[in-house]
């Protein structure tokens, strides 16, 4: 069935450094991965989002890869603030059994520490 | 304000009771989700409703029982509440169901069954 495994679970980070969470999917149906950010008491809310037709997408400090070949695909923050930490979620979405659903990956901590 | 809106933020109840949670958009969106995020913030999704009709339920108990009285209100209504069923449900919405479409989330009801 459809599974989306993301790690880490919990990641923390010094303020200006770099943070990397890697997502693998298992259905090769899947043909969107969109990236969310859920803030404490809040809902997720949608950061950024990459199309299998491409390998890479960037928008001013955070960036999405995707590997379509290893079903991976990976989310960079870079420059990392305070305001960064929340729970991050990867997802992959597309025409799966049932019809088309978006899969959640089971979301990685971030800890910035200023 | 354009957004997802949910009523109520917190419930807590007794075991054996019915409660209903509302929710609403006025983003024009098509497609409303209920997603269910456990303690340990898996997201989970229920079902899916495009313009009013079902289109994704996801083996979720009877007693749980979705209501769309039109495009822009997809209800939820919970029979006979028992303990697991406290988690934060989040409902969702997108312009239409399909790939490349990320969602519009609401903030939550947290949902606590003593």
């Amino acid at each position: 069935g459809e599974n989306v495994e993301q790690h880490p679970s919990t990641l923390s980070v010094q303020e200006g450094d770099s943070a990397v969470i890697k997502c693998t999917y298992s259905d090769s149906a899947s043909n969107y991965f969109p990236w969310y950010k859920q803030e404490l008491g809040k809902g997720p809310q949608l950061i950024i989002d990459i199309r299998s037709n491409v390998g890479e997408k960037k928008d001013q400090r955070i960036a999405v890869t995707l590997n379509k070949t290893a079903k991976h695909f990976s989310l960079h923050i870079t420059e990392t603030q305070p305001e960064d930490s929340a729970v991050y979620f990867c997802a992959a979405s597309g025409a799966f059994t049932g019809g088309f659903k978006t899969i959640f990956g089971a979301g990685t901590r971030l800890f910035v520490k200023a | 304000d354009t957004a997802v809106s949910q009523t109520p933020k917190y419930l807590v109840t007794q075991m054996g009771n019915d409660k209903s949670i509302k929710c609403e958009q006025n983003l024009g969106h098509d497609t409303m989700y209920w997603y269910k995020q456990d303690s340990k913030k898996f997201l989970k999704i229920m079902f899916s409703y495009n313009n009013k009709e079902l289109i994704i339920n996801e083996t979720v108990p009877n007693r749980f029982s979705p209501k769309s009285p039109d495009k822009a209100h997809l209800n939820l209504h919970i029979n006979s509440l028992e303990l697991g069923d406290s988690a934060v449900y989040f409902c969702a919405s997108s312009f239409r169901q399909g790939p490349s479409i990320g969602y519009t989330f609401g903030s939550g009801t947290r949902l606590t069954v003593v």
